[in-house]
């Protein structure tokens, strides 16, 4: 298997542009996460999706970032407008079941300038 | 709630040293518990976990965790260092209770430095 797939690998935009950063799970997981990882703030939980529903937002900052999970086998985290703010590490992460660890993607790095 | 403490920012070992990077958590009920590690630019990367059974877990590339419900730890072990193994590690923990939050809260990381 090829892993939890993220692209793209880095992106740099100007403030107020739209974002979206994409995510292939492994095949077979029910689970899927979105993080977000500072030096500031460390690792953030955004939100996480069992079977493709949107089990909890809380973690998503505000009204800008939005995440979708249209099939089993993709995932996106858009966020618009994008402000300097919102620059970081962004992880996806997949799992058999919730209590089965993580696998993680490479991450996508924003920066927004 | 559930949360977790790694109260160690980095923690500094000379290579063949063992090494120990601490982990304390906090849930209703039975816990499930990870850690991970992180090397640089890369995503995390699964090292072992405790569900139920024998206390000592052993996992990837020689380490080793506790899990002391007593004390609420789960402390990470390797008894001999190597310079590779210099990387950012978590903690995590989700309550076995399927109820409320099934997703992991991982703590803040511990910067292992292992020096030749």
């Amino acid at each position: 298997d090829a892993g939890v797939i993220q692209s793209p690998r880095h992106e740099v935009t100007e403030m107020g542009q739209e974002v979206t950063l994409r995510c292939k799970p492994i095949s077979g997981h029910d689970y899927l996460f979105w993080y977000r990882q500072t030096m500031m703030r460390g690792l953030e939980l955004l939100i996480y999706f069992n079977n493709n529903v949107p089990i909890d937002d809380s973690g998503m900052p505000e009204d800008r970032f939005s995440a979708k999970m249209p099939n089993a086998s993709f995932s996106t985290l858009k966020i618009q407008p994008s402000e300097p703010r919102d620059s970081a590490v962004y992880f996806c992460a997949s799992s058999l079941a919730s209590y089965n660890e993580q696998f993680f993607g490479p991450g996508t790095r924003l920066t927004v300038l | 709630a559930q949360s977790v403490a790694q109260p160690e920012d980095q923690v500094n070992v000379a290579e063949g040293n063992p090494l120990t990077v601490k982990c304390t958590y906090s849930v209703s009920g039975n816990p499930y518990l990870f850690w991970y590690v992180q090397y640089p630019n890369r995503g995390l990367q699964f090292l072992l976990k405790y569900i139920t059974g024998d206390n000592l877990v052993k996992g990837s590339y020689g380490f080793e965790a506790e899990f002391n419900k007593s004390q609420t730890s789960f402390h990470l072990k390797k008894p001999s260092a190597l310079v590779s193994d210099s990387a950012l590690y978590f903690c995590a923990v989700r309550a076995t209770l399927d109820t409320g939050r099934r997703a992991l809260t991982f703590g803040s990381g511990t910067r292992l430095q292992v020096q030749p």
